[in-house]
């Protein structure tokens, strides 16, 4: 069967810190995956969205950034968050071409 | 224009009650439909996919008008496990649109 893992669940990290997020599939090849934040009380925004290894696509201008260096590895990246940055950080994969998303269990990010 | 949007309530109903939640989109285009249910602090879980001709899974109906351009979500005998924000999702293209969701919450 087909699962995703993310991971860490909770993180607090300083402003100006680094930022490394995972996430994984399992079970499946050539999924598209994709990265969305929701912040409090807000609904979800789409991030960055991959249909293949090294392929990457920004939907907002940020200081985030995202790779795909293995077929079903998704990473989020910074190099200095912001207090902005604060949210709850979503990974989601989807079969090529059919039905809806399937979520990680999310990233709680608390930039202090 | 928002690409979808819905009312983001809250709607508060007794248990037993029967309750509906309405979504429209803007792009005529979109191609497929979709509600979430996301619990506090957790991640948004597929509900069900909205078919053209209306669908139903238990106590949930969902039902899509192309014409009018929304889709609606109907709960009956609400259970107070079915308190979460229900999401509607519409994907155009390449691209998922979620609205901001529809918070309930079913009172004993």
């Amino acid at each position: 069967s087909q699962t995703i893992h993310q991971w860490p669940a909770t993180l607090v990290q300083p402003v100006g810190s680094p930022l490394s997020l995972e996430c994984t599939v399992e079970g499946t090849s050539n999924p598209n995956l994709y990265w969305y934040r929701q912040a409090a009380g807000r609904g979800l925004q789409l991030l960055f969205y991959s249909v293949g290894i090294g392929q990457i696509s920004s939907e907002v201008p940020q200081n985030l950034s995202a790779s795909r260096p293995q077929d079903r590895q998704f990473i989020l990246s910074s190099k200095k968050l912001l207090l902005s940055d604060s949210g709850f950080y979503l990974c989601a994969w989807r079969p090529t071409g059919t039905g809806g998303y399937t979520f990680g269990s999310g990233t709680r990010l608390t930039v202090v | 224009r928002k690409e979808v949007e819905q009312d983001p309530g809250p709607f508060n109903v007794p248990e037993g009650a029967t309750v509906a939640f309405n979504c429209t989109y803007s792009n005529s285009a979109s191609q497929s439909f979709f509600w979430y249910r996301q619990d506090c602090r957790k991640e948004p879980k597929l509900l069900m996919s909205v078919y053209s001709s209306g669908n139903e899974d238990g106590r949930f109906t969902a039902q899509l008008n192309r014409a009018s351009q929304y889709i609606s979500l109907l709960i009956r005998d609400s259970k107070l496990s079915d308190s979460a924000t229900y999401l509607c999702v519409v994907h155009t293209g390449n691209q998922f649109y979620f609205g901001t969701g529809t918070s309930l919450t079913v009172i004993p």
